[in-house]
């Protein structure tokens, strides 16, 4: 099925721990982003990438790194977990404006850091 | 810089009436889209209607249509004859090449 895979769905880290969420999508999208979702909150950007091997930061980049190194995959990487970090992750992915986009999303990654 | 705002928090609508939820943007791009997403409790994002900022045109999905003023920076979307599915929480979302950006939502509830 044609989309945006997201993993895990729920997680559960200890604090100093580091973890990596997943995002693929199989729609050949040159732009994929990540988002974080607070409670009674809009998306916020992590970070984005405008094509394999492009990456750049978004508002609230500090405790991520990302890479692309495929056009397909775009994975965010937690370096060291803190309790700020409790969130819900949103991976989404689309072509350039003027390609008669529309925005896909994952399903959502449900992080909780104790 | 890109901005969208959603000045609702809150908005309420009895079942079967209409109501109209507000956003205003603000971009310096030419070429934009515009969206509306909807996000029920379960957190998927759900794409109600979408605007090309070159169209004049409205755009309209069935009971969901917007009024796209693109002089005054202001995009509402209008929900007739609302059931108690569309209660949930309201992204307007501005989009200009990679940059996508989220107003803070209006949070639908539908009264039966």
């Amino acid at each position: 099925n044609a989309g945006v895979t997201q993993t895990p769905k729920f997680q559960v880290l200890k604090t100093g721990q580091s973890m990596t969420l997943q995002c693929a999508q199989d729609m050949n999208h040159e732009y994929m982003s990540w988002y974080r979702q607070d409670p009674g909150m809009g998306l916020r950007l992590i970070h984005y990438s405008v094509g394999a091997g492009i990456t750049d930061q978004g508002e609230v980049p500090n405790g991520y790194n990302v890479s692309r190194s495929t056009t397909e995959d775009f994975p965010l990487r937690l370096l060291s977990a803190a309790p700020s970090q409790t969130s819900v992750y949103f991976c989404a992915s689309s072509r350039p404006t003027g390609a008669g986009n529309t925005i896909y999303f994952g399903e959502g990654s449900w992080l909780t850091v104790v | 810089a890109q901005t969208v705002t959603q000045s609702q928090p809150e908005m309420s609508v009895q079942e079967a009436e209409t109501v109209t939820l507000s956003c205003t943007y603000d971009t310096s791009e030419s070429d934009y889209y515009l969206f509306w997403y909807k996000q029920p409790p379960s957190r998927q994002m759900i794409l109600v209607i979408r605007q090309e900022a070159y169209k004049q045109q409205n755009a309209t999905e069935n009971r969901f249509s917007v009024n796209f003023q693109k002089a005054a920076k202001s995009f509402s979307l209008k929900i007739s004859d609302s059931q108690l599915g569309d209660a949930a929480m309201y992204f307007c979302v501005a989009v200009s090449g990679s940059r996508l950006t989220f107003g803070e939502g209006t949070q639908l509830t539908v009264n039966p």
